[in-house]
């Protein structure tokens, strides 16, 4: 069992706000790490796979940075909206078959 | 229909009764996981397959029994059913360090 954690648990900003989130991960035996996202009573949806140290990936608002050395990722979002309320989990992978995730970071935007 | 499909998306039944839940995907992706979601943790891998005939445990797989005689498809038995087992149960798959694409979930509930 890996242990993948993640950071806060759980975040209210405004509207407009911006924000960043934790994954910590085992810094041996990397494969790759997973960014998605979950929204309520839908499944998760890919937003990032990250592979190289030092990987910096965006998608509109959003971005990541990876640090495999350390055995962390961060996620930010510039100008949170309504919209992106969610649950945000990471994914460590270690090769390419075992897949585990974080508990996820939820995030509530307030209009 | 491309994609990944689970099937029933929600299940009733009573405590010691045998039941599978269906997960099927049309990518003919290698890699294909089972998990459940609980409160407090997040999705928890119970069973791993990474190829036809090729599975494995995962974080927590007791009293459950997996198949994968296809490429495509791996259900997932509840060999006798607890109420501990209430929970929605999500089947990915993926294809090497490719991001994963989740089932629209199964949503079980022992009695």
């Amino acid at each position: 069992i890996l242990n993948v954690e993640q950071s806060p648990q759980s975040l209210h900003v405004q509207e407009g706000d911006s924000t960043n989130f934790t994954c910590s991960f085992p810094s041996s035996n990397f494969y790759a790490l997973h960014w998605y996202r979950w929204e309520t009573a839908k499944s998760p949806e890919a937003l990032f796979v990250m592979t190289l140290n030092g990987d910096e990936k965006k998608k509109g608002r959003i971005s990541a940075t990876l640090n495999t050395k350390e055995g962390y990722s961060y996620l930010y979002i510039k100008g949170s909206q309504p919209e992106d309320s969610a649950t945000y989990l990471c994914a460590f992978d270690n090769t390419g078959n075992q897949f585990y995730f974080g508990t996820g970071t939820s995030l509530t935007v307030i209009p | 229909d491309a994609g990944i499909t689970q099937s029933p998306r929600y299940k009733i039944t009573e405590t010691g009764r045998q039941v599978t839940l269906m997960c099927h995907q049309t990518w003919s992706h290698s890699y294909m996981f089972w998990y459940r979601q609980d409160l407090g943790h997040g999705l928890r891998l119970i069973y791993y397959s990474a190829a036809a005939d090729i599975t494995d445990k995962g974080e927590v797989p007791d009293g459950y029994v997996v198949s994968r005689s296809k490429t495509e498809n791996f259900p997932l038995t509840l060999e006798s059913a607890t109420r501990s087992q209430t929970s929605v149960y999500f089947c990915a798959s993926k294809e090497g360090w490719t991001e994963a694409f989740f089932g629209q979930g199964t949503r079980l509930t022992v009695v």
